[in-house]
């Protein structure tokens, strides 16, 4: 079984500053990584994703994340953020068994002007 | 293409009652997911559907719950005899089976009084 430890609950940030959001996970399989991002009052969107090939994966709004195989590692981040970055940020582990995503305890970041 | 679809978005329900829930999955994806969110915390899986068969059950599926997916399409989850512990929001997922990206709907969130 996997598990996910996102290590800060709550990240304050100011507007236009970088944020980086912490993820260590454990398995002993090879597993898929994933970020995903909960805005107030909608669901859950996928943010990105390590499926393989390049450990460093970026989205399409500014983020990205690079897979530490040595560190068990996920991390998040973010040169500038804008106010529209403010939610809550989940990262996950499934195994390539049978894709069930086992899920962190989230990461509220709040961006102020 | 809509999304998945949850219906209700919101159910309020005295402790001892049944509730059931519905989830529409992303056209032609045919493996379906449930999953539990508790306050401050993330998703944890419950159950997941390839078609119309149930493949995995976590514990935390008490014999309270069952999930169908009768005809491989839309799937439900039914609570019976609700518990004031049952109080989450209650979250469907979809993917193809080829395809390691799960599509989440918004939710339905249930409070038991």
């Amino acid at each position: 079984a996997q598990s996910v430890t996102q290590l800060d609950s709550q990240v304050p940030v100011f507007e236009e500053a970088p944020v980086e959001l912490r993820c260590n996970y454990s398995s002993s399989v090879s597993v898929y990584l994933f970020w995903y991002v909960q805005y107030p009052n909608q669901g859950l969107q996928l943010l990105l994703k390590y499926l393989s090939g390049s450990t460093l994966v970026e989205s399409i709004n500014g983020f990205e994340a690079e897979f530490n195989k040595s560190q068990t590692s996920f991390h998040l981040r973010k040169p500038s953020v804008h106010i529209s970055d403010t939610a809550e940020y989940f990262c996950a582990v499934s195994e390539l068994r049978d894709y069930t995503l086992s899920f962190g305890a989230g990461t509220t970041v709040t961006v102020r002007a | 293409d809509t999304g998945v679809s949850q219906d209700p978005r919101h159910k309020i329900t005295k402790r001892g009652q049944n509730v059931t829930f519905r989830c529409d999955p992303i056209s032609e994806h045919n493996r379906l997911y449930w999953y539990r969110q508790t306050l401050g915390q993330g998703p944890e899986f419950l159950t997941y559907f390839q078609n119309e068969a149930q493949l995995e059950k976590s514990r935390l599926l008490s014999d309270r719950f069952s999930a169908e997916r009768p005809k491989g399409s839309f799937s439900t989850l039914e609570i019976q005899r609700t518990e004031q512990g049952d109080s989450a929001m209650y979250l469907c997922a979809s993917s193809l089976f080829d395809r390691n990206i799960q599509y989440f709907g918004a939710g339905t969130r249930l409070s038991v009084l």
